[in-house]
């Protein structure tokens, strides 16, 4: 159950796009479709960005994509706008009913 | 509108317990499985523990095998989780999450923080 691997910090000007990438192991991102994202503002809860890997819930705007190659999951956030400034987590099923999370990427809005 | 509000968190110390609450409205809570997941002070999320609707499949992340039990009340549309033997590296923000198959958290509550310490 090791932690998969984000970078802990990218960074964009508005309207521009960002990509964040999110390695596992063929155990987890790589074995299975049911990656999703979530955003976390400073003392807020997470929010659920995206799904099996590229489905967004209902009232996220269509800004925010996913993707996934191998073990490697991204979320693409393109239009940057100041509000998506934010904590960002990726998590997967890691099989026998677990699950991992990312150790999260902080994004900055230059 | 969907809500989950946690209770129980405080201050303990290690070796001590403690029991979490999470009361859920705004969806018939039967029908979902349900998620702990905890978030240490300046640190990410972590999975901790997930239960299926009717409560007879309990899964835990390593770390807290045998020391915490999650467990629900369907009929008071309540989630649990009982936390013994306590450790300083259990201090953490403990978010209730409402859980489908392929996904953790569809929503969250605002969370209640656990503090161990002497």
């Amino acid at each position: 159950q090791s932690a998969l691997t984000q970078p802990r910090s990218v960074s964009g000007s508005p309207g521009q796009s960002v990509t964040i990438s999110c390695t596992g192991t063929s155990s987890d991102v790589g074995g299975y479709n049911y990656v999703s994202w979530y955003q976390q503002h400073p003392g807020k809860a997470p929010k659920l960005m995206i799904y099996d890997v590229t489905k967004r819930p209902s009232g996220v705007p269509d800004r925010f994509s996913g993707s996934k190659s191998g073990n490697t999951a991204s979320l693409t956030i393109s239009g940057l706008q100041a509000e998506d400034e934010a904590d960002y987590y990726c998590c997967s099923y890691a099989g026998s009913s677990t699950w991992v999370f990312g150790g999260g990427t902080k994004l900055t809005v230059l | 509108e969907v809500q989950l509000v946690e209770s129980g968190g405080g201050l303990v110390q290690p070796g001590g317990s403690l029991r979490l609450s999470c009361a859920a409205s705004g969806f018939t809570f039967s029908t979902f499985r349900m998620t702990w997941v905890r978030q240490a002070p300046g640190k990410g999320l972590e999975w901790v523990a997930n239960i299926k609707q009717d409560g007879t499949e309990k899964y835990y992340v390593d770390s807290v095998k045998g020391r915490f039990t999650i467990s629900r009340d369907n009929a008071k549309n309540s989630l649990y989780l009982q936390m013994n033997s306590l450790r300083a590296e259990d201090t953490a923000v403990y978010y209730c999450a409402q859980s489908n198959w392929n996904y953790l958290g569809g929503y969250w509550g605002q969370g209640t923080l656990v503090t161990v310490s002497s």
